[in-house]
């Protein structure tokens, strides 16, 4: 089975622009979350999707949203853009989330200058 | 609100030395999950623990689960350059993840 994949894997954008970052996960997995890792705060829940619903959200402002396909391929978006956004956006595949083992893809590295 | 704070955030060891990284959470989790995360890389599971008092081997590496499911503990036996990289626990809780914040590891050769 091919892993998790996301697009693109880098990306360099200046503040005040909006970013939109694609994973696509596992063939048969229905959850997907989305990570922001920076090297002081670890990993960071942003949301996780399962068919198609949000079904848990982080403690994130409004300007980060997502989306989930019915081919459980996921979108997420940051609006107005802010230097502290730079970081490592991962996202991770499970069958059913819900706390099942999660399947991380290699991540968006996202630069806002 | 729910935190799980893992200990210490960095280690350096001398090759051959042992490790042990230490997960606390506030609450009883369901179970509890561990990953490593090679520089430059993503996450990558390792071992779910479920059952109070829990104890799984991986060939080095011996994971525990504490009798109140509220920590955890990864000790690496006589540790080798291939063992260098973050190693996070992810207490389970509802059906939710709550990562810990990583021990990084470094072996001096």
């Amino acid at each position: 089975k091919a892993g998790v994949t996301q697009t693109p894997r880098y990306l360099i954008k200046t503040r005040g622009q909006q970013v939109t970052l694609s994973c696509s996960p596992i063939s048969g997995h229905r959850s997907v979350s989305w990570y922001q890792q920076t090297p002081g705060q670890g990993l960071q829940f942003l949301f996780e999707y399962f068919s198609e619903t949000q079904r848990n959200k982080g403690n994130f402002p409004g300007r980060f949203s997502g989306r989930q396909f019915s081919n459980s391929r996921s979108e997420m978006n940051v609006s107005t853009l802010e230097l502290g956004d730079s970081a490592l956006y991962l996202c991770a595949s499970s069958f059913g989330g819900g706390g099942e083992t999660q399947y991380f893809g290699p991540g968006t590295r996202l630069l806002v200058l | 609100g729910q935190q799980v704070m893992q200990i210490p955030q960095y280690q350096h060891v001398q090759e051959g030395e042992d490790f042990t990284t230490y997960c606390n959470s506030s609450t009883t989790l369901s179970n509890i999950q561990w990953y490593k995360q090679r520089p430059g890389g993503h996450p990558v599971f390792l071992i779910q623990l479920v059952k109070s008092g829990e104890v799984k081997k991986q060939k080095r590496l011996t994971f525990q689960f504490g009798e109140a499911k509220k920590n955890s503990s990864l000790h690496i036996t006589a540790t080798q350059t291939t063992d260098v990289g973050t190693y996070f626990c992810a207490g389970v809780t509802g059906n939710q993840f709550y990562f810990g914040t990583g021990t990084s590891l470094t072996v001096i050769p």
